[in-house]
């Protein structure tokens, strides 16, 4: 089965700094990457996705880049504010039956730092 | 419009007992997911359905684990003899069809599920 790994676990950065989390993937049939953050006991919310036909996609501050041959995506955050602060999770997902079926990382927790 | 709910929010069992969590998914999503979060630990897939159907279930972690979704709408996750390690949070998930630009899962609050 599918295999992804996140890192780094914990980032800890100063308001107004950039924050890249990077996450790698092992089966080369993965062809959609969602990204989802995750504030203390409230619900994953999609923030980005990337799809495998495209090397990059950006929306406002979030910028996400596939890179295929290597198996590896990374979330960039440009200009970070104290309500980025929250675990961000990086999933490597497949088609199943109509659907696509994700494989999650560990997670990361971001700290934003006023 | 009304997103992803489950009840009940919090469940706390003794040991051997029998659970069932509902989800309701977002109107019209044909799509429905059900995973587990184990404490600091991304969500892990279980199983799920397109309408009634349960198209996969390779996630369930025991033939304890069973869900169902008869009407293709609201979907139950039950858990029979429940143990320590059952303790998580289960998350529901609904999309609208599976398509391609249709894949955004939406996730309910979860339901915390603490076994004593």
């Amino acid at each position: 089965g599918e295999n992804v790994e996140q890192h780094p676990s914990t980032l800890s950065v100063q308001e107004g700094d950039s924050a890249v989390i990077k996450c790698t993937y092992s089966d080369s049939a993965s062809n959609y990457f969602p990204w989802y953050k995750q504030e203390l006991g409230k619900r994953p919310q999609l923030i980005i996705d990337i799809r495998s036909n495209v090397g990059e996609k950006k929306d406002q501050r979030i910028a996400v880049t596939l890179n295929k041959t290597a198996k590896h995506f990374s979330l960039h955050i440009t200009e970070t504010q104290p309500e980025d602060s929250a675990v961000y999770f990086c999933a490597a997902s497949q088609r199943s039956g109509g659907s696509y079926i994700p494989t999650f990382g560990r997670g990361t927790s971001l700290i934003v730092h006023p | 419009g009304a997103g992803v709910s489950q009840s009940p929010r919090y469940k706390v069992a003794k040991r051997g007992q029998d659970v069932a969590l509902r989800c309701d998914p977002i109107s019209g999503h044909v799509s429905l997911f059900w995973y587990q979060q184990a404490l600091g630990q991304g969500p892990e897939f279980l199983t799920y359905f397109q309408n009634e159907a349960q198209l996969d279930k390779s996630g369930l972690p025991s033939d304890r684990f069973f869900a169902e979704r008869p009407e293709g709408s609201v979907s139950t996750l039950k858990i029979q003899r429940t143990q320590q390690e059952d303790s998580a949070v289960y998350l529901c998930a609904s999309s609208l069809v599976g398509g391609s630009n249709t894949d955004t899962q939406y996730f309910g609050p979860g339901t915390r599920l603490t076994v004593l």
